[in-house]
């Protein structure tokens, strides 16, 4: 089962609302990532977990708040955000290489269409 | 940073033609993958390359890590109406130590079959 879930599936919110986008997998992955991809271009990098720890964040704007609170799930909390934030949310799950010899393989879920107004 | 040149940036064929796309990069990849990607979902994982000269197939596509390691190609064989969407390529860092991976995207190749 390489399977990714998110939740909701679309999601149109206003510019003063606080909204959560979820991402679940049941593979035993111990690294979780989001991503935004706008039309007509590759997935773009936000934030990687690793071992329910952030380990990477690509920069991202402050009304983005990131959170793993277990090993299965990962949410993005949105708040204040922009009609440019309006694009498709991605959550993707891979095994965690804990020395660095070896690459494992992304999985990625059917996204959250968020559409900001 | 490191960017990839995937080429072409579309095709337009008729159904039971084969169809080849690579991605190359200025940088060394540990590892290459591939993605399809329908309207308004996720990627999805065709084939994913560890080792340089590697050469796997998954049903009707056959794809290569090039021996340089920066360089990859994917071929469809036999092409069928849904084979349509977009592939990207993706060249992947090995994690430092605590596990982070980082992905990076070649802009992906719009694929249109003709039945």
């Amino acid at each position: 089962d390489t399977e990714v879930t998110q939740t909701p599936k679309h999601l149109v919110m206003g510019m003063t609302n606080k909204k959560s986008l979820k991402c679940e997998q049941h593979m035993g992955h111990r690294a979780m990532y989001w991503y935004k991809q706008k039309a007509k271009k590759p997935p773009e990098l936000m934030f990687v977990y690793s071992y329910e720890k952030l380990s990477i964040n690509e920069s991202v704007p402050s009304r983005f708040s990131p959170e793993c609170p277990n090993s299965s799930l990962l949410n993005l909390h949105l708040h204040a955000l922009q009609p440019e934030d309006s694009a498709l949310y991605l959550c993707a799950s891979s095994q965690a290489p804990s020395t660095g010899t070896v690459s494992y393989e992304q999985y990625f879920g059917p996204g959250t269409r968020l559409t900001v107004t | 940073g490191q960017q990839l040149n995937q080429s072409p940036q579309s095709m337009f064929i008729q159904e039971g033609e084969d169809v080849s796309m690579n991605c190359t990069s200025s940088s060394i990849f540990n590892t290459w993958l591939w993605y399809k990607q329908d309207p308004g979902e996720g990627p999805v994982l065709l084939i994913a390359l560890y080792k340089a000269g590697e050469l796997t197939s998954n049903g009707r596509l056959t794809a290569q890590f090039g021996i340089t390691r920066k360089d990859s190609f994917l071929n469809i064989s036999a092409s069928i109406p849904s084979d349509v969407g977009i592939y990207f390529c993706a060249g992947q860092l090995r994690g430092t130590q605590g596990g982070s991976e980082k992905l990076v995207f070649g802009k992906g190749m719009k694929l249109t079959v003709n039945p």
